[in-house]
């Protein structure tokens, strides 16, 4: 079966701090991995995608992941957390090909301490 | 970058009336648009997909009835939620991609609050 599991609910860090989100998921194809944001009651914004090639992909605001997939796993990092970080980070796995649907997982809440 | 609208952002109804919420394709042709919801705390599910000029495809357990969905034009797709009830309120968010070159990715509206009364 198809899904993505984000262990983490709910993460709290530090501003300044390191911040790793964690993805793991399930498909049977070569899979085409994305990670969102989404501020409250807003739409969702790309961060970065991983398609081929360089299996570590830098995005926008500082975030990088890397796919791994041996551990069928796409974990999204940034060195240096900022206040205005705190959001819902949706891990997302689609597929080749012209169908574009994606599977989402749960959603990780980041909360960040002054 | 890529931009997609959706309007409204929020609408309150009456239950038993239909609202219809349109997202279009900015600065892009959108072959094919998505259709998702979103409960409160919860991922995004997709409910169905549309392809200019045909039929949109449902994932299982929507009702296409009560979710019509209408892709008429590159730029434009429609959800109409007919006779809606109040378990119908939820996040509605609308995505977009073009023409295919190279896996394009999807570029997301802001979404649509629907409170049903």
């Amino acid at each position: 079966a198809q899904s993505v599991t984000q262990p983490d609910i709910h993460i709290t860090v530090s501003e300044g701090a390191s911040l790793e989100l964690r993805c793991n998921y399930s498909y049977g194809a070569t899979p085409y991995l994305f990670w969102y944001v989404q501020s409250p009651g807003q739409g969702l914004q790309l961060l970065l995608k991983y398609f081929s090639g360089d299996t570590l992909v830098q995005g926008i605001k500082g975030f990088e992941a890397e796919f791994k997939r041996s551990q069928s796993s796409f974990n999204l990092r940034k060195p240096s957390v900022h206040w205005s970080d705190a959001a819902e980070y949706f891990c997302a796995v689609g597929g080749a090909g012209n169908t574009g649907k994606l599977i989402f997982g749960q959603g990780t809440t980041l909360q960040v301490k002054p | 970058g890529a931009v997609v609208s959706q309007h409204p952002s929020w609408v309150i109804c009456k239950s038993g009336t239909s609202v219809k919420i349109e997202c279009r394709s900015l600065d892009f042709q959108a072959t094919t648009m998505f259709w998702y919801r979103q409960f409160p705390k919860q991922s995004l599910m997709l409910m169905a997909t549309s392809n200019e000029g045909s039929k949109a495809t449902y994932e299982q357990g929507v009702e296409k009835d009560k979710f019509l969905i209408n892709h008429a034009s590159l730029t434009l797709s429609t959800l109409t939620v007919t006779s809606a009830h109040p378990e119908d309120s939820s996040f509605y968010i609308c995505s977009a991609r073009g023409q295919v070159v190279g896996n394009s990715p999807l570029h997301f509206g802001n979404g649509t609050r629907l409170t049903v009364t």
